[in-house]
């Protein structure tokens, strides 16, 4: 059974700094990888998505890696903004059967002014 | 465009009573989804559909029910509402499956928030 792990589970850095969040995967056989951005007490925004043939994908200040072969994902904020501030979560498809997305628990970045 | 919309944003069930959970989309989607997002853990997908009469269970259906009358509308029904139903419910919809290589994205509702007492 397929199984996402994010650490931290939270992170707090000064506004301006550079940083990884960091998404691990159990099952190496994905299609995709998924990085999402969840405000509180709201739904899940889409940040960037990179397929299984790709390295990378990168989205203005966010750049997200995928190595396979660990099972590992990155996502690397640059210059961070207190706007940052929300929760990270990370999802990947199942390789076969229901049509289901495995979430991460999330990493919950707080940046401070 | 209104994307996902999600109804009752907050709602107050006793044990056992019954209840739906609207969600409607306007992007003419095939694909929609219903999760669960317990505190502190990831989002777990209850039921799916792959278009208009057509739904499947996902990881953790029971004591929920769904259908997909029309391609916009996928309500979600509990019935006999217990306290380990309380929960936030999500709704989310995609154009195609999460296999696909095209990349399409997924919307989600912003949620409702169900307490179960």
């Amino acid at each position: 059974k397929q199984e996402v792990t994010q650490i931290p589970a939270a992170l707090s850095v000064p506004e301006g700094e550079n940083l990884v969040l960091n998404c691990s995967f159990t099952d190496s056989a994905i299609y995709n990888l998924q990085w999402f951005r969840q405000d509180p007490g709201k739904g899940l925004t889409s940040l960037l998505l990179i397929q299984s043939s790709q390295r990378e994908q990168t989205s203005g200040r966010l750049n997200a890696s995928l190595d396979k072969s660990s099972g590992r994902s990155t996502l690397y904020i640059a210059a961070s903004q207190p706007g940052d501030s929300a929760t990270y979560l990370c999802a990947v498809p199942l390789p076969s059967g229901a049509n289901n997305l495995f979430f991460g628990t999330g990493t919950r970045l707080t940046v401070i002014p | 465009n209104a994307g996902v919309t999600q109804t009752p944003k907050f709602r107050i069930l006793k044990i056992g009573q019954s209840m739906t959970l609207q969600c409607t989309q306007d992007m003419n989607h095939n694909y929609m989804y219903w999760y669960r997002q317990d505190p502190g853990m990831g989002l777990k997908l209850i039921y799916y559909s792959v278009g208009a009469g057509i739904t499947d269970k996902g990881e953790v259906p029971n004591g929920y029910n769904v259908s997909r009358s029309t391609t916009e509308d996928f309500p979600l029904r509990l019935e006999l509402a217990a306290p380990s139903q309380t929960s936030v419910y999500f709704c989310a919809s995609r154009h195609e499956g999460h296999r696909s290589s095209s990349g399409n994205t997924i919307y989600f509702g912003e949620g409702s928030w169900l307490t179960v007492v």
